[in-house]
C-alpha cells in the first residue's frame, strides 16, 4: 500500500522560498511513476503544480514554472518542492501525489497547510 | 490549457435520491477524465478514471459516463457519506493537468 507524507514549514515569509518534502513508503521513488505536487487555496479548488518522473524528467504548470523546482532524493525515497518568491496567493494546502503513466492521481498525501505571511 | 467547467456549483439532494454532476471540457480529452471526492480536511479520493471505470473499492452506486468534451458522474442513491465536493480532472493534455472548480453535494 503506497503512502505519501508531506512535511515542511507551515509559515513562510513573503518573497521567501517554500520548501516541502514528500516521503514515500510502499513504493520505490525509482519506479515507473510520476510524482506530483498539487495545491488547494483555502475554500478553493485544486491546482496542479508540477511533477517528476523516476528518471528526473519534470513537467511544470506554465503559470508557476518560473518559480518551481521539483527534485527527487532516491536515497531517502522522497521528492521535494521548492517555490520561490512566494506571496499571500501561495497560501494553500499542499498535497503530494503519485500517478502511473497515462493515469490520474491515485495516491495522495494527507496535505500540509502553508501560510505566507509576515 | 484545457479548462474544465463543472455544473452545478452546488447540488442539494436528499439521502436516497440520485445525483447527476456534469463536467465540460474546453477541448476534447478523449476518455482521459477522472472524478474525485473530497471531504473537509481530507485529500481527494479517486472515484472514477478513464471516464467510466471505478477505482478500487469504490461502490457501484458511483458511475461515470461521457467522452470528448461532455462527462457525467452519477450517484444512484446518495448515502450520508457521499455529501462532499466532487472534482473532475483531465489527464489527456499537458501542461498543465487541470481540474474543474468542483461541485458541492449537500443535504437537502
Amino acid at each position: 500500500q503506497v503512502q505519501l507524507q508531506e512535511s515542511g514549514p507551515g509559515l513562510v515569509r513573503p518573497s521567501g522560498t517554500l520548501s516541502l518534502t514528500c516521503a514515500v513508503s510502499g513504493d520505490s521513488i525509482s519506479s515507473h511513476n510520476w510524482w506530483s505536487w498539487v495545491r488547494q487555496p483555502p475554500g478553493k479548488g485544486l491546482e496542479w503544480i508540477g511533477e517528476i518522473s523516476q528518471s528526473g524528467n519534470t513537467n511544470y504548470n506554465p503559470s508557476l514554472k518560473s518559480r518551481v523546482t521539483i527534485s527527487v532524493d532516491d536515497s531517502k525515497n522522497q521528492f521535494s518542492l521548492k517555490l520561490t518568491s512566494v506571496a499571500a496567493t501561495d497560501t494553500a494546502v499542499y498535497y503530494c501525489a503519485r500517478r502511473d503513466p497515462a493515469f490520474p492521481f491515485e495516491n495522495w498525501g494527507q496535505g500540509t497547510p502553508v501560510t505566507v505571511s509576515s | 490549457e484545457t479548462v474544465l467547467t463543472q455544473s452545478p456549483a452546488t447540488l442539494s439532494v436528499s439521502p436516497g435520491e440520485r445525483a447527476t454532476l456534469s463536467c465540460r471540457a474546453s477541448q476534447s480529452v478523449s476518455s482521459n477524465l477522472a472524478w474525485y471526492q473530497q471531504k473537509p480536511g481530507q485529500a481527494p479520493r479517486l472515484l472514477i478514471y478513464d471516464a467510466s471505470t471505478r477505482a478500487t473499492g469504490i461502490p457501484a452506486r458511483f458511475s461515470g459516463s461521457g467522452s470528448g468534451t461532455e462527462f457525467t458522474l452519477t450517484i444512484s442513491s446518495l448515502q450520508s457519506e457521499d455529501f462532499a465536493v466532487y472534482y473532475c480532472h483531465q489527464y489527456n493534455k499537458w501542461p498543465p493537468w487541470t481540474f474543474g472548480q468542483g461541485t458541492k453535494v449537500e443535504i437537502k
